[in-house]
């Protein structure tokens, strides 16, 4: 039961323009969500995070943004950048410890 | 500031063999995460050590096993290894919280 899902396996964007990837949960309960980058063979970068106590979170070209009531994060990423291509997770966690549970990935291409 | 060790990077074992694979947090943090990374199933939980206690455990089956020291070190330990173990291994280390988690390189396992 994938508790956390990333629809797309891909997405392919321009240099410069913004990249938003996507991810939809489906239990109540998670309260806190990352996402994550990966480059083959490496373990995920930690990227941002963000609580349930807040819609969005800023960090440099990175902003996450929450809703609740359609339990749905999305990350857009601006402007992208060639070196952004990597596969891009999201996490959610229930208070539970550091229990988390993965999206299956998002393979963003970024194309100069 | 040191990063999460993962020790060894690679490791080719035989069917039925038993397998421990290392992992050093980074120096303050007091959780220690595994999860295992297949092409089919992205990022699964294993389980969780926080001061020294198993805190979390995901569904696997009771080959897999784990135990932390007191320094925070974490083994994870699989027995009367099978064909579908082949994966990365990762580790992830966070000071304890609900937070954000860092990641190992991972150690790449092949089951022959």
């Amino acid at each position: 039961d994938q508790q956390v899902k990333q629809n797309s396996p891909s997405l392919s964007v321009q240099e410069g323009r913004i990249s938003i990837l996507n991810c939809d949960y489906t239990n109540s309960m998670f309260d806190y969500f990352l996402w994550y980058k990966k480059y083959p063979a490496e373990g995920p970068t930690f990227l941002i995070s963000i609580s349930s106590i807040k819609d969005k979170n800023e960090d440099g070209r990175f902003t996450v943004f929450l809703n609740k009531s359609a339990k749905h994060l999305s990350l857009h990423i601006v402007p992208s950048q060639p070196g952004d291509s990597a596969v891009y997770f999201c996490a959610a966690s229930a208070d539970t410890g550091n229990q988390f549970y993965f999206g299956t990935g998002t393979s963003l291409t970024v194309i100069p | 500031k040191a990063g999460v060790t993962q020790t060894p990077r690679y490791l080719i074992k035989t069917r039925g063999q038993q397998v421990t694979l290392s992992c050093s947090p980074i120096s303050g943090h007091r959780s220690v995460s595994w999860y295992q990374q297949t092409p089919g199933q992205g990022l699964q939980f294993l389980f969780e050590y926080f001061s020294e206690t198993q805190r979390n455990k995901g569904n696997f089956p009771g080959r897999f096993s784990g135990r932390q020291f007191s320094n925070s070190r974490s083994e994870m330990n699989v027995s009367t290894l099978e064909l579908g173990d082949s994966a990365l291994y990762l580790c992830a280390s966070s000071i304890g919280v609900p937070s954000e988690a860092f990641f190992g390189q991972g150690t790449r396992l092949t089951v022959v």
